[in-house]
C-alpha cells in the first residue's frame, strides 16, 4: 500500500546511544519532514527536506541530523540520544507545488531514552 | 509568522451530542488551515482542509468547519457524536511550507 512506513515502532535508548529512525515513501513526494510529538505541545518540526541532497532545520533541530540521498527515504540521526529525546516521532511527506495539499504521515516511533 | 491556538485542551461530549472543538489562527495573509485527527496509538490522519475555496468545509466522517476571517476562527463541528469519535484533534496552519500544529484538544465521549 502507498504511503509513508516508519521504522521501528517502538525503540528504547540508554542516554549516550545513537539510532537511526527510517522513514521510506512510494508516493514520489518531494517534500518530507520530520516531526516530534510531546504532550501538550502539538507536534513540532525537526527537520525537513525538499528534495534529494536539500534539507533544513525546523523548530527543534538540535540533536538531530538528516540528509536526503534519495526521493523516497528521509532517515533522522540521534548521534548521542538524551531522556529530552523521549517522544513520538513523526514522519510526513507531501507534493511539492502550489496549493494546500494534505501531508501523509507514517504511523510513528515511540522512543524512550532512559 | 502564522500560528493556530486551540482554546480547549479536553472537550468532553455524550454520544449523539453536538461537537465543537474551537481553533483561533494568526495569519498576516489568507491561511491554508487542516484539521487532523489522531486516535489513541495512531498516527495523524486528515479531517479537512480550508484553502481559500468555500468558507464552509467538509471532511470526512460527518466533520466540518467554518473559515471566519472576521474572527479568525476555524472551530471544527460534528452534529452528533459517536464513541470512534474519542481522539485527539489537531487544526494546523501552513506556514511557508511548513505545518504549524496547534496544542491539540483531546474530545472524549460518554455513552
Amino acid at each position: 500500500n502507498a504511503g509513508v512506513t516508519q521504522t521501528p515502532k517502538f525503540q528504547v535508548l540508554k542516554t549516550g546511544q545513537s539510532m537511526t529512525l527510517q522513514c521510506a515513501q512510494d508516493m514520489n513526494h518531494e517534500y518530507m519532514s520530520w516531526y516530534r510529538q510531546d504532550p501538550g505541545m502539538g507536534l513540532r518540526l525537526i527537520h525537513y527536506s525538499v528534495g534529494a541532497g536539500i534539507t533544513d532545520q525546523g523548530e527543534v533541530p538540535n540533536g538531530y541530523n538528516v540528509s536526503r540521498s534519495t526521493t523516497e527515504d528521509f532517515p533522522l540521526r540521534l548521534l548521542s540520544a538524551a531522556p529530552s529525546q523521549t517522544s513520538v516521532y513523526f514522519c510526513a511527506s507531501r507534493p511539492l507545488g502550489g496549493g494546500a495539499y494534505g501531508y501523509t504521515f507514517g504511523s510513528g516511533t515511540r522512543l524512550t531514552v532512559v | 509568522a502564522q500560528s493556530v491556538t486551540q482554546l480547549d485542551s479536553h472537550v468532553s461530549v455524550s454520544e449523539g451530542t453536538p461537537v465543537l472543538l474551537r481553533c483561533n489562527y494568526s495569519s498576516s495573509y489568507s491561511p491554508s488551515l487542516f484539521w487532523y485527527v489522531q486516535h489513541p496509538n495512531k498516527g495523524l490522519q486528515l479531517l479537512l482542509k480550508y484553502t481559500s475555496a468555500a468558507t464552509l468545509v467538509k471532511g470526512i466522517n460527518g466533520f466540518e468547519a467554518e473559515f471566519k476571517k472576521s474572527e479568525t476562527s476555524f472551530h471544527l463541528t460534528k452534529p452528533s457524536a459517536h464513541m470512534s469519535d474519542a481522539a485527539e484533534y489537531f487544526c494546523v496552519v501552513r506556514d511557508t511550507g511548513k505545518l504549524i500544529f496547534g496544542q491539540g484538544t483531546e474530545l472524549s465521549v460518554k455513552p
